[in-house]
């Protein structure tokens, strides 16, 4: 059974500060990482993915994947209030296989 | 902007009705589709994967019968949930990924199907 897990929340996190969002997933497998980000009601939007070891910048955010530790988590830096959503990370494993998804980190920006 | 269309946004029906969702993958051909269901508060779960020209995928639990997936072109790719009843309501997204195995899927606007 693949699982992806995430810490449901809600992560408050201050204007301006950094954002931590952290995933584990069980199999071993898995090749391909990808955090989106889900507005409630809205259908979820790519944010980066990453399939190397070591981070992975695009912007505000970086991508950090751990193989041995089957660790992954995104940052976004400089949190603004528009970041308040959803954060869902998803693997997948080889060839052509849909997204495990995790339940979502629910992520707060105070102004 | 967006690379997968999908349509109806919403639907409300009566028991008994059958429901077709259309997706569409715009500019680029996608051999690969994939149906996802998500139900309030929940992740995103995987229903099916849609090969065009050949027969789909389906997860272990996930009724064959009653969520019909057709992938006839590459660039559309269509689920009919058959005779709905209040438990298949929910939220039904697909997404389709660009060529290469490392690719990001997209995911399309999504279906909110309520059954009365």
């Amino acid at each position: 059974q693949k699982e992806v897990e995430q810490n449901s929340g809600p992560l408050s996190v201050p204007e301006g500060a950094i954002a931590s969002l952290n995933c584990t997933y069980s199999d071993r497998g898995s090749q391909s990482f990808f955090w989106y980000r889900q507005y409630s009601g809205k259908s979820p939007e790519l944010i980066m993915f990453i399939y190397s070891n070591g981070d992975k910048e695009d912007g505000r955010f970086t991508a950090q994947l751990n193989k041995a530790s089957q660790y992954v988590s995104l940052l976004i830096r400089d949190s603004q209030p528009s970041d308040s959503a959803t954060y869902l990370c998803a693997a997948r494993g080889g060839g052509a296989d849909g997204l495990t998804f995790g339940k979502g980190t629910h992520l707060i920006i105070q102004p | 902007g967006a690379v997968v269309s999908q349509h109806p946004s919403r639907v409300i029906c009566k028991s008994g009705t059958s429901v077709k969702i259309e997706c569409r993958s715009l500019d680029f051909q996608a051999t690969t589709m994939f149906w996802y269901r998500q139900f309030p508060k929940q992740s995103l779960m995987l229903m099916a994967t849609s090969n065009e020209g050949s027969k789909a995928t389906y997860e272990q639990g996930v009724e064959k019968d009653k969520f019909l997936i057709n992938h006839a072109s590459l660039t559309l790719s269509t689920l009919t949930v058959t005779s709905a009843h209040p438990e298949d309501s929910s939220f039904y997204i697909c997404s389709a990924r660009f060529a290469g195995s490392n690719q990001p899927q997209h995911f399309g606007d999504g279906t909110r199907l309520s059954i009365l």
